[in-house]
């Protein structure tokens, strides 16, 4: 079936270092490409999506790249700041399941940003 | 904001003991969803809604009953909670596009999340 596979953190970064992580998918269809961040005690948020390959998704600084050819969607940041220490998800949609707009979640990637 | 609430936001229950959780909406969304958080491995889909009594079972279900009587409430229960059900349960809402200038495409919203603990 399809899956989603995220590096494993922590990953630790200084304020304004660059900021990559992995994200790779296993799909028989065309899914849309997701990331959701949680901040410490919330819930997830969306932060960006591509709907297509060599879409780019991008927010808040954040940018990903669907490649279909590397069946990749890596989450890219310039510059982090403190602020973006969390936890973030690389997500698929179930093109399996029909139009009911299932999701299947990597495992996690923590992001702390030190001063 | 989608307009998600979950109920309770913490609770500790004892092994054996019957434990509902409730997910209200307040935008008549068709699509709902209840998911389980646990450390290394995502987030996993136990059962979803696509209409007024209408559900089905996710990759994790076994253990787990959902009802939906009405299109902004979507009821979790725990038929006799065991320890292996402790983890944080978030509920989420379906929405087309998600983000400005996004596609049709229909996109997750969650809710705060539900610490549940069995003891």
């Amino acid at each position: 079936g399809d899956s989603v596979t995220q590096m494993e953190g922590p990953v630790t970064l200084s304020e304004e270092a660059f900021l990559t992580i992995n994200c790779t998918y296993t799909a028989t269809g065309y899914p849309s490409l997701f990331w959701y961040v949680q901040y410490p005690g919330e819930g997830l948020q969306l932060l960006l999506k591509a709907t297509k390959a060599d879409d780019k998704g991008s927010n808040k600084g954040f940018e990903a790249t669907y490649r279909k050819e590397t069946t990749s969607f890596h989450l890219e940041k310039g510059s982090v700041q403190v602020s973006d220490s969390a936890v973030y998800f690389c997500a698929l949609s179930d093109q399996g399941s029909g139009n009911t707009g299932k999701l299947i979640f990597g495992q996690g990637t923590t992001l702390q940003v030190k001063p | 904001d989608a307009g998600i609430t979950q109920s309770p936001r913490h609770k500790v229950t004892e092994t054996g003991t019957p434990v509902t959780l409730r997910c209200h909406q307040t935008e008549n969304h068709r699509y709902m969803y209840w998911y389980r958080q646990d450390p290394g491995h995502g987030l996993r889909l136990i059962h979803y809604s696509y209409g007024v009594k209408d559900t089905d079972k996710g990759e994790v279900s076994d253990g787990y009953s959902v009802s939906r009587s009405k299109t902004e409430d979507f009821l979790l229960t725990l038929e006799s909670a065991t320890s292996s059900q402790t983890s944080v349960y978030f509920c989420a809402i379906s929405l087309p596009g998600g983000l400005a200038g996004g596609a049709s495409t229909d996109t997750q919203y969650f809710g705060p999340g539900t610490r549940l603990t069995v003891l």
